[in-house]
């Protein structure tokens, strides 16, 4: 069982480049997050997804869309990257339907907006 | 809103050391607490969690109890080894329909040998 994995690992980008961060999950949870973690500021929800076919923004969500089209995959969009992007962005999924649900973490990504 | 207020690191401490880091709260309702582990170039783990008020999680050493009464969930560990050094998180997690997980800002422990 594998968890959760992301992809790409670490990307360098260019400012006003579009980019697309990969997550996916086996354990079939039903919710999905996007966080990006700063130093200092420890992690902030971008968005988030309850279950399949929907999602809701968080915290932090300007610049970012997502998307569930199923339940596994909960891909991460930055549709025009600016410098203030540069970030590690972390995936996370959860039985929600439980009431004491943990949220599970992937690897994360490294994103550099040069 | 939600808050968490954690103590500011970084923490060093020598192996066998008692370990104490302070995690307070601010919330509407009835949280979850959580305190999160991440070791170098890694994502984040559960270390422990405390669903309600008094309750105690506990896991490799570690404890926090959740006191509602000074909002409080202070890590401890009596006696730390060098494989201890992280990250540590102190997170809640709320009522609301995003059932998101609010952090602190993170405490980064060093423990020398």
């Amino acid at each position: 069982i594998a968890g959760i994995t992301q992809a790409p690992t670490s990307q360098i980008l260019a400012a006003g480049r579009r980019m697309t961060l990969r997550c996916t999950q086996d354990m079939r949870h039903n919710a999905m997050y996007w966080y990006r973690q700063d130093l200092g500021l420890g992690l902030r929800l971008i968005h988030y997804s309850n279950t399949a076919g929907t999602t809701g923004k968080g915290e932090v969500p300007d610049g970012y869309s997502v998307s569930r089209a199923n339940t596994d995959d909960f891909p991460l969009t930055l549709a025009s990257a600016v410098p203030s992007q540069t970030s590690v962005y972390f995936c996370a999924s959860s039985d929600s339907k439980r009431s004491t649900d943990t949220q599970y973490f992937g690897p994360g990504t490294r994103l550099t907006v040069l | 809103g939600d808050s968490v207020t954690q103590m500011e690191g970084p923490v060093t401490l020598s192996e066998e050391a008692f370990l104490t880091i302070n995690c307070t709260y601010t919330a509407t309702g009835y949280p979850s607490l959580f305190w999160y582990v991440q070791y170098p170039g890694e994502g984040l783990q559960l270390l422990l969690k405390a669903t309600k008020a008094d309750d105690k999680g506990s896991n490799k050493g570690f404890e926090a109890t959740y006191r509602k009464e000074t909002t409080s969930f202070h890590l401890e560990k009596g006696s730390v080894q060098v494989s201890d050094s992280a990250v540590y998180f102190c997170a809640l997690r709320g009522s609301g329909s995003a059932r998101q997980l609010t952090f602190g800002s993170g405490t980064q422990l060093t423990v020398l040998p």
